[in-house]
């Protein structure tokens, strides 16, 4: 059973429209990352966030933004989708307290396509 | 270049093979996770280990601290395994993905 949901699983939507991909969590995991990947390509970091309040830029420039306003939710947003951000969007958590790492969960992703 | 880097990046056996799949990476780590994703993206964590061996059903995973090297094993290999499998370095707090490998397992 998944501990970090994502939604809408797959969207379609014109070109120049908002969009906000949700992720939400339930382990109460303090670190959060937005990967972007391609079909058969490499996943890469677009933004991660250690806790609320914290966001930071991923390796891969993104026009896109993200919040993390409570510990259990990071939302992404686009505010103006363009055919160039399709592609999948995967969402993942984990959390270091002391010397415990947990293991990373990753949401199912979400499988945008912009025209 | 990628501070982390698998080998094969293809691999194709026959059912009941045993495989092996590399994980090098160049910078100190808290702990590597190999992960499994399957055609419809879903992915899934297999081990997370910071030293030895660690060992689920058919999957064996192993890592080298002073050599900086992890190998995932699979024995009596399936058709099911097929995925691209990933390795992840998590050091200092940040996360490094491998490029993956892409198993595919004929039956």
């Amino acid at each position: 059973e998944a501990d970090i949901y994502q939604t809408p699983r797959y969207l379609v939507i014109g070109t120049g429209k908002k969009i906000t991909l949700e992720c939400s969590q339930t382990m109460g995991h303090d670190k959060m990352y937005w990967y972007q990947q391609d079909p058969g390509m490499e996943l890469h970091l677009i933004h991660y966030s250690y806790g609320v309040n914290s966001t930071e830029k991923g390796d891969l420039s993104s026009e896109s933004t993200v919040s993390r306003i409570r510990t259990e939710h990071f939302p992404l947003t686009l505010e103006s989708a363009r055919p160039s951000h399709t592609s999948q969007y995967l969402c993942a958590s984990s959390e270091i307290v002391q010397d415990f790492i947990s293991p990373l969960h990753f949401g199912n992703g979400t499988r945008l396509t912009v025209t | 270049k990628n501070e982390v880097e698998q080998s094969p990046q293809n691999l194709t056996a026959q059912e009941g093979e045993f495989i092996t799949i590399n994980c090098s990476y160049s910078v100190g780590i808290s702990a590597l996770h190999w992960l499994q994703q399957h055609p419809g993206g879903g992915i899934v964590s297999l081990f997370m280990l910071s030293s030895g061996k660690k060992k689920h059903g058919r999957l064996i995973a192993t890592i080298n601290i002073q050599e900086k090297h992890s190998s995932l094993h699979i024995t009596a290999s399936h058709p099911r395994d097929s995925a691209v499998y990933i390795c992840v370095n998590f050091g200092n707090e940040k996360l490094t993905f491998g490029t993956g490998t892409r198993l595919t397992i004929i039956p």
